[in-house]
């Protein structure tokens, strides 16, 4: 079956600007998950929505959102952007139901470079 | 979710397995072991996960020792798209802490 998707894959915009990435996962699978990874900093984990509900949220500021619509895909918005939020944003789905054996998969990713 | 750690490095001949150790002395009895791996640029690729017995699948195979404290993930025969970085995670599935906290994982590099 298909894996997660994201779009776009790369992306350029300039400080100030606000940005929308989009996530559509694994069929069936009803967790988003969304976590952002640059060289100083690694892998670190944005937000997590389930069922249209955000359920765990990260050490982000507020300029960070995200939503999730009923066919299970989700969004992500970066208003006011600063140069430091380059990265590659990834999200990650799962079925969501906290079974001990639940596994994410992760998209290939958005690049963004801020100008 | 418990800490690992892992070598920063190592290389591996093409064909032969690939052994990477991961160390988690303070895991808990209901977390797992993970392992993802990162090729440049990509997004993470699952790979493995086991509780306390020894797991094996298309990809690799998963060593937990007995008293849980440190696993092997196994590739039998390392081919150069193995190339990558390959963490280790140890998770818990109960209460908020979901996500996945990655280290900095252990870049293998293949040798033809």
């Amino acid at each position: 079956k298909a894996g997660v998707t994201q779009t776009p894959r790369y992306l350029i915009k300039t400080r100030g600007q606000q940005v929308t990435l989009s996530c559509s996962p694994i069929s069936g699978h009803r967790s988003v998950s969304w976590y952002q990874q640059t060289p100083g900093q690694g892998l670190q984990f944005l937000f997590e929505y389930f069922s249209e509900t955000q359920r765990n949220k990260g050490n982000f500021p507020g300029r960070f959102s995200g939503r999730q619509f009923s066919n299970s895909r989700s969004e992500m918005n970066v208003s006011t952007l600063e140069l430091g939020d380059s990265a590659l944003y990834l999200c990650a789905s799962s079925f969501g139901n906290s079974q001990a054996k639940e596994t994410q998969y992760f998209g290939p990713g958005t690049r963004l470079l801020v100008l | 979710d418990a800490k690992t750690t892992q070598p920063t490095s190592m290389d591996c001949a093409e064909g032969r397995a690939a052994n990477l150790p991961c160390n988690h002395s303070t895991i808990s009895g209901n977390e797992y072991v993970y392992w993802y791996r990162q090729i440049h640029s990509q997004g993470p690729q699952y790979i493995i996960h086991g509780l306390k017995n020894n797991e094996t699948n298309e990809m690799a195979s998963l060593i937990i020792t007995e008293d849980r404290k440190s696993s092997t993930l196994i590739l039998p025969h390392a081919t150069l798209r193995d190339t990558a970085v390959y963490y280790c995670i140890v998770r818990a599935f109960s209460g908020s802490a979901r996500q996945l906290t990655f280290g900095s994982g252990t870049q293998l590099t293949v040798l033809p």
